[in-house]
């Protein structure tokens, strides 16, 4: 089956820099790549996803890009704010294999005032 | 802005003993599913289900777990007998199509059995 695997584990920046955290996957059929935030206490929030057939898709201060022959994707967070702060989680989808998602195993980032 | 709703937010039971997790998905979503988290580990699928039916189950889901949809709101996850090592967070989960569509989580539910 799918395999995620997401680096780093934790990431601590300055208030103000960038932030990038990134997955691979192991099952080229894959296709749907969400990213989730989570905050303590709370579920998992989604905040950026993309498709097979696109290789960046932007939103604000957050992007995420798809490498598809590397079998990698990334986050990116630019201008990080404190509120930024929370553990982040990749996951990939594989319809031939129903619609499950399969996560990484979390990002814990701290920004920095 | 809607959301899933999951209830309680911690259940505390003895080995041994059923617990029913309580789920209300996004009214218009049409798909459900239950995910859990032990701690420090990767969220894993448990469950999908559509049409008043389960479309796919991991092997996490034995016959331990059931899930239903008792009425029009309410999706639930059923664990019998409950062992140790059910313990972590449970997160239910809906999207309104699938496969590969937008999937929205509740805040989840902490089971810890003692």
């Amino acid at each position: 089956g799918e395999n995620v695997e997401q680096h780093p584990s934790t990431l601590s920046v300055q208030e103000g820099d960038s932030a990038v955290i990134k997955c691979t996957y192991s099952d080229s059929a894959s296709n749907y790549f969400p990213w989730y935030k989570q905050e303590l206490g709370k579920g998992p929030q989604l905040i950026i996803d993309i498709r097979s057939n696109v290789g960046e898709k932007k939103d604000q201060r957050i992007a995420v890009t798809l490498n598809k022959t590397a079998k990698h994707f990334s986050l990116h967070i630019t201008e990080t704010q404190p509120e930024d702060s929370a553990v982040y989680f990749c996951a990939a989808s594989d319809p031939n294999t129903g619609n499950q998602f399969y996560f990484g195993t979390g990002t814990s980032l701290t920004v920095i005032p | 802005e809607p959301e899933v709703t999951q209830t309680p937010s911690h259940q505390v039971t003895q080995m041994g003993q059923e617990v029913i997790l309580r789920c209300v998905p996004i009214s218009n979503h049409l798909y459900f599913y239950w995910y859990r988290q032990i701690l420090g580990q990767k969220v894993e699928f448990l469950v999908s289900f559509y049409n008043n039916e389960i479309s796919e189950k991991s092997e996490i889901f034995d016959d331990q777990f059931s899930v239903e949809r008792p009425d029009g709101s309410n999706f639930t996850l059923k664990i019998r007998s409950t062992k140790l090592e059910d313990s972590a967070m449970y997160f239910c989960a809906s999207s309104v199509w699938d496969p590969g569509t937008e999937a929205f989580f509740g805040q989840g539910t902490r089971l810890t059995v003692v």
